[in-house]
């Protein structure tokens, strides 16, 4: 079965701290993974891609086949990170079918 | 561009009623995705739409829950009669061909009483 699974509802760290943001797949072939991040009062936007290997805001995600997760990390946690992440899986080409985790809230502290 | 719009933004019914969600994606998108979002189960993807044409329904929950897009600028998604159970937000988002991203929607904040 395709499933995303992010196991903490709830991150609080506070600024300046270190962040990790969980994220565990269940996908037979290869997939296409993503970080959607929604902002207090905004829309839900795409973070980034696996596929494109870049380094967005500070965070980053590597994809690991063997442990089958595709954590969010930033090094430096600061009061705007605070939002809504959620983890997606892509099982097909084009992006169309997203499966979503449940999300994680991260709370950054001053 | 205003982005993908939806409407209304907040509804508020009592339970047997029919509700219709609307949505209109951005201009040139090619597909054309419904959400819904709840405590439970997060984000779940209930059909998506590829030039107007349905491709994959296998997440709509039941028979109660239909959605069309009788063209390339407007979508609805009906539920009909309504339930306490359906309270959630619902989400449209569309995107173009090939890899592109998904662009939501502000989302439409149902309740059902």
């Amino acid at each position: 079965a395709q499933r995303v699974t992010q196991p903490e509802k709830l991150l609080s760290v506070f600024k300046g701290a270190p962040v990790e943001l969980k994220c565990n797949y269940s996908y037979s072939g290869s997939p296409e993974l993503f970080w959607y991040v929604q902002y207090s009062r905004q829309r839900l936007q795409l973070l980034l891609r696996h596929i494109s290997r870049e380094s967005i805001k500070g965070f980053t995600a590597d994809l690991n086949k063997g442990e089958t997760s595709f954590h969010l990390k930033k090094p430096f946690a600061q009061e705007e990170d605070s939002a809504m992440y959620y983890c997606a899986l892509s099982p097909s080409g084009g992006y169309n079918k997203l499966i979503f985790g449940a999300g994680t809230r991260l709370a950054v502290h001053p | 561009d205003a982005g993908v719009i939806q409407s209304p933004r907040h509804e508020v019914t009592e339970m047997g009623q029919e509700v219709t969600l609307r949505c209109k994606p951005i201009s040139g998108h090619d597909y054309l995705f419904w959400y819904r979002q709840t405590m439970m189960r997060g984000l779940e993807l209930l059909i998506y739409f590829n030039n107007n044409v349905p491709i994959d329904d296998s997440g709509m929950p039941e028979d109660r829950f239909s959605a069309k897009m009788p063209n390339a600028s407007f979508s609805t998604l009906k539920i009909q009669p309504s339930e306490p159970r359906d309270s959630a937000v619902y989400f449209c988002a569309s995107k173009t061909q090939g890899y592109g991203e998904q662009f939501f929607g502000p989302g439409t904040r149902l309740t059902v009483l």
